[in-house]
Parts: C-alpha cells; structure tokens; sequence
C-alpha cells in the first residue's frame, strides 16, 4: 500500500516552456503533500507543502509565481514550473503522506526535468 | 529547531561486509519520528523504517537492523553481510511538531558495495 505515482518522470524541453508535474496517491487519501528539489549529490530540499482545497505554503526562498501549486483533490497535486530555464534544470520529487500521526512519507519516483 | 546529521559521506565496503550508517539529530520536541529512506541510483526514494521517540526498541528486518538510543541521540542503520544492490544514497529524516510536520532530512550517505 501507500503508493505515490509522478509524472512524468523525464522532461526535456526549450526554454521558456512551462512544464505540468502530476503527483497522485493511488490507494490512499493525501490533504497534504510535499514537492521537494534535489541537486546532484545532494540531499532533498522542501520546496513547498500543499493542502488540499487551499494555498500551498512555500518555504523561503522559493518562487511561488515560478513554481504553481495546485492541490485540487485528496488524491492529486500538480507542480507546474513557469517560463521554465536552464537554471530550473534539476530532479523534483513529490510526496504524500497518510493521515494520522507520525505517518511516514511516500515519494514518487521523481521527476528530471531538463530545460535547453 | 530540528536537524539531522550524517556524518558519513560516503562509505564503500566489499560485498558480504557489514555496515553502519551513522545518524545524529537534534530536537526540542518530546514526541518526533525518526525515518530511513534509500534513494537507489534509479532515483525513487524507498521508505525503509519509521521509529517514534517513545519506542526505544531495536528492530531488525532481514539483514537491515537499527539503534535508536535517545540517550545520545542516534538513529543508526547497519546492513549485514552487503550486497552490491545495497548501493544507494541513504536518508535519515526527522518529523516533530517544532517543524510543522515537515521532514528534515539528513545530508545522506552514499553506499557503494563492491562485488
């Protein structure tokens, strides 16, 4: 159980572009889920929390224009990143968590997301 | 505040060897979850093991085993007898209230097992 499903899991595209990453829990209810970002060799970095039926919260430092988040229902957030340029290049990461406490975290199986 | 240190970069072992990842952590919070995830070269983080503070019991699970001794506060990972798909970058993670519920990892410790 606990399954978390991203996509899509490679995107390579010109700069400019703005690029949609799905994050969908497949066998259980998520209102919060998570978007980090990794850089190689690197450990993961929050980017932000999404809540179901309300305003992400965005950890400091992050565009919330450049980086759209959308948690539209208990199963699905999206990440989109706007006018998308090489220096967005890297491997993003959700996850969603169950309710109750303590609940460990689920992760997708990431994004790389190369811009030109 | 919340933070997690592993102090190993990396560590590269001869399959069939044993080894221990290290993992201190810092918090004010009484009650907080201490986490394992392995991050394979494929990129997927692997859920491994969830310890809440109160729960001091050792566990063992296959050849993975892990120390959680609040006393010096540590959270160590040991695999036994290593194989080479034991190869992956491995988390430690802190969740408590002092954070709002959000993860703080560790910097992580690549393992690189060598046939």
């Amino acid at each position: 159980g606990a399954v978390v499903s991203q996509h899509p899991s490679r995107v390579i595209c010109k700069s400019g572009t703005s690029v949609k990453i799905e994050c969908r829990s497949l066998d259980f209810q998520a209102t919060t889920m998570f978007w980090y970002r990794q850089f190689p060799k690197k450990s993961l970095m929050l980017m932000a929390t999404s809540n179901e039926g309300s305003k992400a919260t965005y950890e400091q430092g992050v565009e919330k224009d450049k980086f759209l988040i959308n948690h539209a229902s208990l199963t699905l957030s999206t990440l989109t990143v706007t006018s998308a340029h090489p220096e967005d290049s890297s491997f993003y990461i959700c996850s969603a968590r169950p309710t109750g406490d303590g609940q460990p975290q689920h992760f997708g199986d990431g994004t790389r997301l190369s811009i030109l | 505040a919340q933070k997690v240190t592993q102090a190993q970069t990396e560590i590269s072992v001869v399959e069939k060897e044993d080894v221990t990842l290290d993992c201190v952590y810092e918090t004010r919070d009484t009650t907080y979850y201490l986490f394992w995830y392995k991050q394979p070269p494929s990129g997927e983080l692997v859920f491994l093991i969830r310890r809440n503070s109160f729960d001091e019991q050792n566990e063992i699970s296959g050849r993975y085993s892990w120390n959680f001794q609040k006393s010096t506060s540590s959270f160590n990972f040991t695999i036994t007898a290593s194989q080479v798909v034991d190869s992956a970058v491995y988390f430690c993670a802190l969740l408590g209230s002092s954070n709002d519920y959000k993860l703080s990892f560790g910097a992580g410790t690549t393992v690189t097992v060598r046939a």
